[in-house]
């Protein structure tokens, strides 16, 4: 699976779109993007996934880059509850459905 | 209501202690998984089960040792080689089909002193 760098930490206003970005250089063709999040000491949440398309879904909008090298994640309504590790993961669509998770960023949305 | 336990949310043992943690799922899943993570870092990959009665190993499986006799139960035992226990332990599940999210119970803490 390939390896994703995010940043460490960002910041974000209630109400605001958080863009949370995600680089994934070496992403295979087969390989699709995955965003989980962490709130604190819970069991990591799915949020969306996709291969080459933009998604959208309840919860937020994934945009990949035409090169597929990065993507980014979009809360467009950011609340104080989304506050969380957001993780960015690339894999293989097979029935091993194993994951790397890296550190993720931790995303802070302040009043 | 469908998803995954694990019990206990926390859990403390003396060290030399072999301890088992539990995870049961009801979503009929195939896959089963679990991860440690340690304060500030993100999900390790411990064991993973694809089917019943077959398990394979990931990143950090020293130390550890799993079981899949039943499809929707996984336990995960800690045992005594294991170096630095101490962690937070998450159960995950997924289908194995062409689009496997994997759905993550509340995680058990462990501390073991």
């Amino acid at each position: 699976d390939a390896k994703t760098t995010q940043p460490t930490s960002m910041d974000c206003a209630e109400g605001r779109a958080a863009n949370l970005p995600c680089n994934h250089s070496t992403i295979s063709g087969n390989e699709y993007v995955y965003w989980y999040r962490q709130i604190h000491s819970q069991g990591p949440q799915y949020i969306i996934h996709g291969l080459k398309n933009n998604e959208t879904n309840e919860m937020a909008s994934l945009i990949i880059t035409e090169d597929r090298k990065s993507s980014t994640l979009i809360l467009p309504h950011a609340t104080l509850r989304d506050t969380a590790v957001y993780y960015c993961i690339v894999r293989v669509n097979t029935n091993a459905g194993k994951s790397t998770f890296g550190d993720g960023t931790t995303l802070t949305v302040k009043p | 209501d469908g998803g995954i336990t694990q019990s206990p949310k926390y859990l403390f043992r003396k060290e030399g202690q072999n301890v088992t943690l539990s995870c049961e799922q009801n979503l009929n899943h195939d896959a089963m998984y679990w991860y440690r993570q340690d304060p500030g870092q993100g999900l390790r990959l411990i064991y993973y089960s694809q089917i019943v009665n077959d398990f394979q190993k990931g990143d950090i499986a020293e130390g550890y040792s799993v079981s899949r006799e039943k499809k929707e139960s996984f336990p995960l035992t800690v045992t005594s080689a294991q170096k630095n226990p101490t962690a937070f332990y998450l159960c995950a599940s997924s289908t194995g089909s062409l689009h496997p999210r994997q759905y993550f119970g509340p995680g058990t803490r462990l501390t073991v002193t």
